[in-house]
């Protein structure tokens, strides 16, 4: 089993629904990461939390420390929020290497 | 800010070359820099961390002569990746973080090797 497990693999969604992706993991963190891959590569950073919640435009990250979870997400969809969504936790062991998650593949249809 | 960027994008060459990719801080000053490579629909896999004006730490099963890496000044790391073989292409992404430990990586944009 995964340190980070993310759910789900893929989703397909229609142009203006409301998305939500998510993220457990089973090691103490310091931090958790929330990325953005786009089909040419590039990754983007989106959120950096460690508790509560933040939002920027229609993205909204949520973390509950006590139950290892986070969850992105998105309102009013669009084909251009279509791209690949990575969680990274940073454990707090003491390294500071990042526990990626293996993606979600979002696809949203216009 | 906390802008990466990685050169070239876009890298071909024959079996048996070296190539060198370079990865950039442009508007901070990096203590430590990761090293990943990402296989199709696969998530990134940690090469290596380099910390500037020391050797780079190797994950376990890379090869140091095979991929090495210098980080010579804080704003800059280059990955050689050292006679290339077919099975050495692959997504190569670069991240950067402004202090040793410090919680937020900034990524680059990678680099597509395809080695023939």
């Amino acid at each position: 089993k995964n340190e980070v497990e993310q759910s789900p693999q893929n989703l397909t969604a229609q142009e203006g629904e409301f998305i939500t992706i998510n993220c457990s993991y089973s090691v103490g963190i310091s931090a958790l990461h929330w990325l953005q891959q786009h089909p040419g590569g590039g990754i983007v950073s989106l959120f950096m939390l460690s508790s509560g919640k933040k939002k920027h435009g229609r993205l909204i990250a949520t973390i509950n420390i006590q139950e290892k979870h986070s969850s992105l997400h998105i309102t009013a969809s669009h084909p251009r929020d279509s791209a690949v969504y990575i969680c990274a936790v940073r454990s707090s062991s003491g390294t500071y290497k990042y526990i990626f998650g293996t993606g979600t593949r979002l696809k949203v249809l216009a | 800010g906390a802008v990466v960027s990685q050169h070239p994008s876009r890298v071909i060459c024959k079996s048996g070359t070296s190539v060198k990719i370079e990865c950039r801080s442009l508007d901070f000053q990096a203590t430590t820099m990761f090293w990943y490579r990402q296989f199709p629909k696969q998530s990134l896999m940690l090469m290596a961390t380099s910390n500037e004006g020391s050797k780079a730490t190797y994950e376990q099963g890379v090869e140091k002569d095979k991929f090495l890496i210098n980080h010579a000044s804080l704003t800059l790391s280059t990955l050689t990746v050292t006679s290339a073989h077919p099975e050495d292409s692959s997504f190569y992404i670069c991240s950067a973080s402004l202090l040793v430990g410090y919680n937020e990586q900034f990524f680059g944009p990678g680099t597509r090797l395809t080695v023939l």
